[in-house]
């Protein structure tokens, strides 16, 4: 399997622009999760789905963003519009139940940068 | 929700035995012990989970206390390529789903 693939792997956008972020999961795994990483506040997670329904998006900043997931193998996080704070590295990842709740495997991650 | 606290960072020498702690004294009984950890320029990658027993797989042991407020992850040989974050998480499944929250992590620098 390739894994959690993600895309772009960068992206560096203005202001106000509108970003969608792209995340495929490995096949079979019936979560998805959303992450995001800033060396001030670490790893957040920020939403995750179950069986592409989701689940606890309380990790969503704001309005700002949202989250979807149209079918098992692919997932958007989309920011608009989108803000320097919001510049982070964003990771994906999936798993599938199991014993221990499941390992999560992550993407590579996009890196975000809002000017 | 309950939390982790984790050195900040540590130090080994190459081939030598790490014992990584962390502490959370509040998880409840349903909590899973997780470690992950973080090499640089790449997403986290599971290392090895608990709930009550000790465990072992290929890559770490995990060393978890009798009131599982404390746990230890073991690397038995340290390595160059284990230089990274090790993130020790509690999984709690609670009515509705589960989260993953994520402590700040311990930098493991190993020498040569």
């Amino acid at each position: 399997d390739a894994g959690v693939i993600q895309s772009p792997r960068h992206e560096v956008t203005e202001m106000g622009q509108e970003v969608t972020l792209r995340c495929k999961p490995i096949s079979g795994h019936d979560y998805l999760f959303w992450y995001r990483q800033t060396m001030m506040r670490g790893l957040e997670l920020l939403i995750y789905f179950n069986n592409n329904v989701p689940i606890d998006d309380s990790g969503m900043p704001e309005d700002r963003f949202s989250a979807k997931m149209p079918n098992a193998s692919f997932s958007t996080l989309k920011i608009q519009p989108s803000e320097p704070r919001d510049s982070a590295v964003y990771f994906c990842a999936s798993s599938l139940r199991g014993s221990g709740l499941g390992t999560q495997y992550f993407g590579p991650g996009t890196r975000l940068t809002v000017l | 929700d309950a939390k982790t606290t984790q050195p900040n960072s540590m130090e080994s020498n190459e081939e030598e035995p790490v014992h990584l702690p962390c502490n959370h004294s509040t998880i409840s009984g349903t909590d899973y012990i997780h470690w992950y950890r973080q090499l640089p320029s790449q997403g986290p990658e599971y290392v090895i989970h608990g709930l009550t027993s000790n465990v072992n797989n290929r890559m770490a042991s995990l060393a978890i206390a009798e009131d599982r407020k404390s746990s230890t992850l073991i690397l038995h040989r340290a390595t160059l390529r284990d230089a990274a974050v090790y993130y020790c998480i509690l999984r709690a499944h609670n009515t509705g789903g589960f989260k993953t929250i994520f402590g700040a992590g311990t930098r493991l620098f190993v020498k040569a």
